[in-house]
């Protein structure tokens, strides 16, 4: 069974720092790696999605990497805001990119 | 980009209550849509996966008799929440995708309090 892991579980930076968040998967017989941004009581929001056969995606001021073999993602946020405080979520597909795991999702606040 | 409606967003109702909940895609075939579930500070959790026509598969521990899974068209899957509880107070998600490699698409979810 699939399990997907977030460290930290939350993080208080200040604004302006780089940060990185990482995520860990169990199995890495993975199809694609999704990073979602999740608002309080509000739905997800996709960030970046890596194909296996990929190693990073960069949209902006993020930048995600995969490394299937070990079983590990990192999202990195460039020159963070309060903006980005949020709940970010990685999951992983598996069966054939039809089943999405959840990780355990890291709580980011970034202070002025 | 493809989108997903979810409707209603926020639902409160008294126990006992069953409980509709609608996820439609706006310009795509939804071959397959899923139904998640996150309780407060959690992650989601799958509850289910339906393919347009076909009987929804469960997770291990979702009873499917409690949590009632339509999907009859391209576009529409349905979750009922029958004879609600206020353990069944949650966040639900759903998703879907078409045929193709893509991502699933998701709804922005539905509150459901239960009194």
């Amino acid at each position: 069974k699939q399990e997907v892991t977030q460290i930290p579980a939350a993080l208080s930076v200040p604004e302006g720092e780089n940060l990185v968040l990482n995520c860990s998967f169990t199995d890495s017989a993975i199809y694609n790696l999704q990073w979602f941004r999740q608002d309080p009581g509000k739905g997800l929001t996709s960030l970046l999605l890596i194909q296996s056969s990929q190693r990073e995606q960069t949209s902006g001021r993020l930048n995600a990497s995969l490394d299937k073999s070990s079983g590990r993602s990192t999202l990195y946020i460039a020159a963070s805001q309060p903006g980005d405080s949020a709940t970010y979520l990685c999951a992983v597909y598996t069966g054939g990119g039809n089943k999405l795991t959840f990780g355990t999702g890291t709580q980011l606040k970034v202070e002025l | 980009g493809a989108v997903v409606s979810q409707h209603p967003s926020w639902v409160i109702c008294k126990s006992g209550t069953s409980v509709k909940i609608e996820c439609r895609s706006l310009d795509f075939q939804a071959t397959t849509m899923f139904w998640y579930r996150q309780f407060p500070k959690q992650s989601l959790m799958l509850m289910a996966t339906s393919n347009e026509g076909s009987k929804a598969t469960y997770e291990q521990g979702v009873e499917k008799d409690k949590f009632l899974i339509n999907h009859a068209s391209l576009t529409l899957s349905t979750l009922t929440v029958t004879s609600a509880h206020p353990e069944d107070s949650s966040f639900y998600i759903c998703s879907a995708k078409d045929r193709s490699n893509q991502p699933q698409h998701f709804g922005d979810g539905t509150r459901l309090s239960i009194l």
